[in-house]
């Protein structure tokens, strides 16, 4: 069975610092790792995938398998990013049933 | 470009009734799945609908049950509810799947939800 886990419930950072919220996952077979946001009073939406490689908001995630690790990461984070992440894994294949860890909350001081 | 819908906004209900939640997905999409999520807890999978069939189901048990419509609307139907199914329940909708399943584009979009309490 597939697991997701959010060792962090909550994160708080000044503004301007580096931020890593952790995600580790367990599945023994191809996984595709996702991040989701949820801003406060918005509706959950995907902030980023591992397969795009791609930089959004100024976020980046490396799948690292050796790890199963799939951990978020921002160089300078602003009071915006304040918001609720959940980190998520669907079984390739298994037509996007997605696997959400409990979340971490971001909170960026100014 | 209409975004997921989900009504009633809020339900209150008491131990061993039955609710139903309803969900309009987004314009082009024929897959809608359903989450539940717990105060505190991330979102966990119930099931998916996949042109009118479930196309694959979490690990909760049979009074959880669902529908889709030709036009992709959706509903959840509990039975028997208990205090425990009290929750934010998601509606997300993908964009049509490829052939044997696979999403050709994965990303999900959710609905606002419906708060359920049960008493």
């Amino acid at each position: 069975a597939q697991r997701v886990t959010q060792p962090e419930k909550l994160l708080s950072v000044f503004k301007g610092a580096p931020v890593e919220l952790k995600c580790n996952y367990s599945y023994s077979g191809s996984p595709e790792l996702f991040w989701y946001v949820q801003y406060s009073r918005q509706r959950l939406q995907l902030l980023l995938r591992h397969i795009s490689r791609e930089s959004i908001k100024g976020f980046t995630a490396d799948l690292n398998k050796g790890e199963t690790s799939f951990h978020l990461k921002k160089p300078f984070a602003q009071e915006e990013d304040s918001a609720m992440y959940y980190c998520a894994l669907n079984r390739l294949r298994a037509g996007n049933m997605l696997t959400f860890g409990g979340g971490t909350r971001l909170m960026v001081k100014p | 470009e209409t975004g997921v819908t989900q009504s009633p906004t809020h339900l209150i209900k008491t131990r061993g009734q039955q609710v139903t939640l309803r969900c309009s997905s987004q314009s082009g999409h024929n897959t809608v799945s359903w989450y539940q999520q717990a105060l505190g807890q991330g979102p966990q999978f119930i099931f998916q609908y996949y042109r009118e069939e479930e196309n694959g189901r979490g690990n909760f048990p049979p009074r959880f049950s669902g529908l889709q419509f030709p036009n992709y609307s959706s509903e959840l139907n509990v039975n028997a509810l208990e205090l425990d199914d009290s929750a934010l329940y998601l509606c997300a909708s993908t964009p049509s799947l490829g052939t044997g399943g696979l999403a050709r584009n994965n990303e999900q979009f959710f609905g606002p939800g419906t708060r359920l309490t049960v008493l």
